[in-house]
């Protein structure tokens, strides 16, 4: 089944810095890979996603790469704030079924 | 656009007891809504796929008797936890899943259980 490995587990970083989490999945069916930022006691909340048919997508401050081949993905997150800080859960489809399989996670702090 | 409201977020109730939690798509039709454990400082675990108007699949080593799934509607499905026991204390959370105006999943606020 698919299997989907998440580092670093912990990031600290300065305020303004760039932080990256990378993930790497092992089901070359996977289409689909989200990026989710859960604050504690919440549920997760979508950033980013994107589909095997690309490379590249950014959003603002946050940006996500795609490389097929090498089955990984990374999340860049640029000019960091203090507000940024939450645990970041990778995410990939299970083959082209509807399911997801999430990473282990990231807790990423930010200090100002 | 795209909610999901999940219901309630707190409950603690008795080893032994029934607890019902509640998944709702606010502002779209969901008919696939998933469910999902999460153990502190852990993944989420996926726990079943919930499809409208018919059963409920579950991920291996997920005791269907245990954790009944209910997806009677397209914006509601529900998760019951029978004879609720200590260990079954977690953080449950679903999703839904959007297949119209933009492809995506949408989790609920999720529900911290604790069994007494």
């Amino acid at each position: 089944g698919e299997n989907v490995e998440q580092h670093p587990s912990t990031l600290s970083v300065q305020e303004g810095d760039s932080a990256v989490i990378k993930c790497t999945y092992s089901d070359s069916a996977s289409n689909y890979f989200p990026w989710y930022k859960q604050e504690l006691g919440k549920g997760p909340q979508l950033i980013i996603d994107i589909r095997s048919n690309v490379g590249e997508k950014k959003d603002q401050r946050i940006a996500v790469t795609l490389n097929k081949t090498a089955k990984h993905f990374s999340l860049h997150i640029t000019e960091t704030q203090p507000e940024d800080s939450a645990v970041y859960f990778c995410a990939a489809s299970l083959g082209d079924t509807d399911k997801l399989i999430f990473g282990t996670g990231t807790r990423l702090q930010v200090f100002p | 656009g795209a909610v999901v409201s999940q219901h309630p977020s707190r409950v603690i109730c008795k080893s032994g007891t029934s607890v019902k939690i509640e998944c709702r798509s606010l502002d779209f039709q969901a008919t696939t809504m998933f469910w999902y454990r999460q153990f502190p400082k852990k993944s989420l675990m996926l726990m079943a796929t919930s499809n409208e108007g018919s059963k409920a699949t579950y991920e291996q080593g997920v005791e269907k008797d245990k954790f009944l799934i209910n997806h009677a509607s397209l914006t509601l499905s529900t998760l019951t936890v029978t004879s609720a026991h200590p260990e079954d204390s977690s953080f449950y959370i679903c999703s839904a899943l959007r297949s119209q105006g933009g492809y995506g999943y949408t989790f609920g606020s999720g529900t911290r259980l604790t069994v007494v």
